[in-house]
């Protein structure tokens, strides 16, 4: 079946713009991750969405981070005023339930360069 | 506070020889430990996952793990490494409890394989 997709795949923006990354999860998986990976941070956590539960928002950097997931499914992370070191690749995972012996499943990233 | 390190940045190995890649933990209680593969350009793909039992666990394209407690290691092996096995490899460690699901990764530890 189809896995987690995301886009773009790319984006390059200006420093100060706003920019929305887009993830599609895997039909059926009620939890939704998002990771960020930078050469010099490594792969960190950003935020966790569970079903109807609240959020887990505790990667989050700054507040000029935010996510939301509507219907459960689809999710969309904001960049709001991006700053050079948003620079990145954004990593979406899903996965069929939130216990802590499910498999995340990724998505191929979309690679975000803040000029 | 749970870590993960992988000790290598790189390791280099002949195609046909074995190959180990290291990593080992810190997190109270019992571990959920998972490796992941990551190709050029691409997202994570997952490898294996020790949740309980069997401290060998077997996963994809004849990767396997062996989970030791005592010495907190979750080392990844292959008895006959591929050119197509060079990639970068992730562990990544989940704990028990609290209210999110989120990988602690390590990170990352590259793989050549040389004909």
């Amino acid at each position: 079946g189809a896995g987690v997709s995301q886009s773009p795949s790319n984006k390059v923006t200006e420093k100060g713009k706003d920019v929305e990354l887009r993830c599609d999860p895997i039909s059926g998986h009620t939890a939704l991750y998002w990771y960020r990976q930078s050469l010099g941070q490594g792969l960190e956590f950003l935020i966790y969405f569970q079903g109807n539960s609240a959020p887990d928002k505790s990667g989050l950097p700054s507040d000029r981070f935010s996510a939301e997931r509507t219907g459960g499914s689809v999710s969309t992370l904001t960049i709001q005023r991006t700053q050079q070191e948003d620079s990145a690749v954004y990593l979406c995972a899903s996965s069929s339930g939130g216990g802590y012996q499910e498999t995340q499943y990724f998505g191929p990233g979309t690679r975000l360069l803040v000029l | 506070a749970q870590s993960v390190a992988q000790p290598e940045d790189q390791v280099n190995v002949a195609e046909g020889n074995p190959l180990t890649v290291k990593c080992t933990y810190s997190v109270s209680g019992n571990p959920y430990l998972f490796w992941y593969v990551q190709y050029p350009n691409r997202g994570l793909q997952f490898l294996l996952k020790y949740i309980t039992g069997d401290n060998l666990v077997k996963g994809s394209y004849g990767f396997e793990a062996e989970f030791n407690k005592s010495q907190t290691s979750f080392h990844l092996k292959k008895p006959s490494a591929l050119v197509s096995d060079s990639a970068l490899y992730f562990c990544a460690v989940r704990r028990p409890g609290g209210n999110t699901g989120k990988l602690i990764f390590g990170q990352g530890t590259t793989l050549q394989v040389k004909p």
